[in-house]
C-alpha cells in the first residue's frame, strides 16, 4: 500500500538558517509528489509539486525539493528561513489508479528561532 | 474567485446530534473531497466525488455520508456525532486534467467541529 512518512514531527531552525524537511514515500510506480504548507488556523496551500521531468522543483516562497527515486524521497529545502514560514508542511504522494487521490504524511511542524 | 469556501467555521455538538458541512468551489472543477485532520496523523480522505453524480468512500468513512448536490457544491452529513469525530474537517477540490493523481487540489479552510 502507498504510504507517506514524515521522520521529523517537529524542527527548530533559526531566522536565517538553511531548512530541510524530510519526506519518504512508498509507491509502486512512478509517484506524483506535492509539498503542501498550513499555516496556524489556515487551509493547505500548495508549495510545489513533481510530475515527472527535472527531479529539482522550485514552489513557491522560495522553496525547493528534489525528487530521488533510489531513495524514494522527495525532501524540501529552503536556502534561508523567514520566521513567516513557521508553520506544517506536508508532503503528499497522488495515486495514478482509477480514484483520485492523496496520501498524505503526518506533517512536520517548523518552529522558527528570532 | 472565492476558491473553495466552507461553512460553518466552527461547531460544538453533543453527543448523537447531527449536522452538515457545507463546501463549495468556484473553479469549475469535476472532483471534490473531504479530509479530516487529527494531531499527528496528517489528513484521512473521508469521502470523495471524482465528477458530479459520483461518490465514493475513502480511508475513513464509517460515520459520514456526503452528497454531490451539483458540479459545485459537496456536502458532509454527520448523522449522529460521537466525540472520536472532533477534528477539523477539510474539503478540497481539483481538476484532474493529466488523470489519476496528477491534479492539484485546492483546500477550503476548514471547519473545526467539537462533539461532547
Amino acid at each position: 500500500a502507498q504510504s507517506v512518512t514524515q521522520p521529523d514531527i517537529h524542527i527548530t531552525v533559526s531566522e536565517g538558517a538553511s531548512l530541510e524537511l524530510r519526506c519518504n514515500y512508498s509507491y509502486g510506480a512512478t509517484p506524483y509528489l506535492f509539498w503542501y504548507v498550513q499555516s496556524p488556523g489556515q487551509g493547505l496551500q500548495l508549495l510545489l509539486k513533481y510530475f515527472s521531468g527535472d527531479t529539482l522543483v522550485q514552489g513557491i516562497k522560495g522553496f525547493e525539493a528534489e525528487f530521488k527515486r533510489s531513495q524514494s524521497s522527495f525532501n524540501l529545502r529552503k536556502p534561508s528561513v523567514h520566521w513567516s514560514d513557521a508553520a506544517e508542511y506536508f508532503c503528499a504522494v497522488g495515486r495514478m489508479d482509477s480514484s483520485y487521490k492523496l496520501i498524505f504524511g503526518s506533517g512536520t511542524r517548523l518552529l522558527v528561532r528570532p | 474567485n472565492a476558491g473553495v469556501t466552507q461553512t460553518p467555521k466552527f461547531q460544538v455538538l453533543k453527543t448523537g446530534q447531527s449536522m452538515t458541512l457545507q463546501c463549495a468551489q468556484d473553479m469549475n472543477h469535476n472532483s471534490m473531497y473531504w479530509y479530516r485532520q487529527d494531531p499527528g496523523m496528517g489528513l484521512r480522505l473521508i469521502y470523495y466525488s471524482a465528477s458530479e453524480g459520483t461518490t465514493d468512500k475513502g480511508e475513513v468513512p464509517n460515520g459520514y455520508n456526503v452528497s454531490r448536490l451539483n458540479k459545485r457544491e459537496f456536502s458532509l452529513r454527520l448523522e449522529s456525532a460521537a466525540p472520536s469525530q472532533t477534528s477539523v474537517y477539510f474539503c478540497a477540490s481539483s481538476d484532474p486534467r493529466g488523470g489519476g493523481g496528477s491534479d492539484t487540489q485546492y483546500f477550503g479552510p476548514g471547519t473545526r467541529l467539537t462533539v461532547l
